[in-house]
């Protein structure tokens, strides 16, 4: 079972900030990984997929890289609505899997 | 744009089924898309529990595996879980989803789901 960690729990920046996230996985998943954003009383949000690949109209403020068993996610000149919590996911396995990271708070 | 909504009972009794129903649509459940069930709550976070292809085919998270049962209505263009032996651990809110690429692009809105008696 591949184990997801993020780090880091909450990291408090101000709008205009450059927010970096990483995630962790115990094994390596290969392309498969993805970011969620969430705020209060709302379903996640799907940001990227397949590592680096933005979903249907996220701004390209919003980025992913990583590979193996390390991903990131960046959002340059955060904006007011930026500040929420930011879940990875890795996907793969045989049969199939999705593992959820534990989340990541950003905060003003 | 496709649209989810989750539907069942808020609370259910412990040792009892869980049942939820997924209607999709601005989009039909035969298109090339698996269609998932996830949930969370405080302790557990996300949780992954299965997913299910308008064929019928399933995969299911390996820890839910024997309590979880899945599938698909094409005419009312809707699938469904049911999860067995529920204990307050199940105690969550309920999304159902559209994936696309290993992951979760649509979302429903979700529905909690109480398991006490």
């Amino acid at each position: 079972e591949i184990v997801l960690t993020q780090s880091p729990g909450t990291l408090s920046l101000s709008p205009g900030e450059r927010a970096t996230l990483s995630c962790r996985a115990s094994q390596s998943v290969g392309i498969y990984s993805a970011w969620y954003q969430q705020k209060p009383g709302q379903a996640p949000r799907l940001l990227i997929y397949a590592t680096s690949s933005r979903a249907t109209g996220i701004p390209d403020r919003f980025s992913g890289s990583g590979s193996g068993t390390n991903f990131t996610l960046a959002i340059t000149r955060l904006e007011p609505e930026d500040f929420a919590v930011y879940f990875c996911q890795q996907s793969g396995g045989s049969p199939p899997h999705h593992t959820f990271g534990q989340g990541t708070k950003l905060e003003i | 744009q496709v649209q989810l909504q989750e539907s069942g009972p808020g609370l259910v009794k412990p040792s009892g089924t869980l049942s939820l129903t997924c209607a999709v649509s601005g989009g039909s459940i035969s298109s090339n898309y698996w269609w998932s069930w996830v949930r969370q709550s405080p302790e557990k976070g996300l949780e992954w529990i299965g997913e299910i292809f308008h064929s019928g085919g399933t995969n299911t998270n390996p820890s839910l595996k024997s309590r979880v049962t899945m599938s698909v209505d094409k005419s009312k263009n809707q699938f469904s879980l049911n999860l067995s032996s529920v204990t307050a651990a199940d105690t969550a809110v309920y999304y159902c989803a559209r994936n696309s690429f290993y992951s979760q692009e649509y979302w429903g809105q979700g529905t909690l789901v109480t398991v006490s008696s």
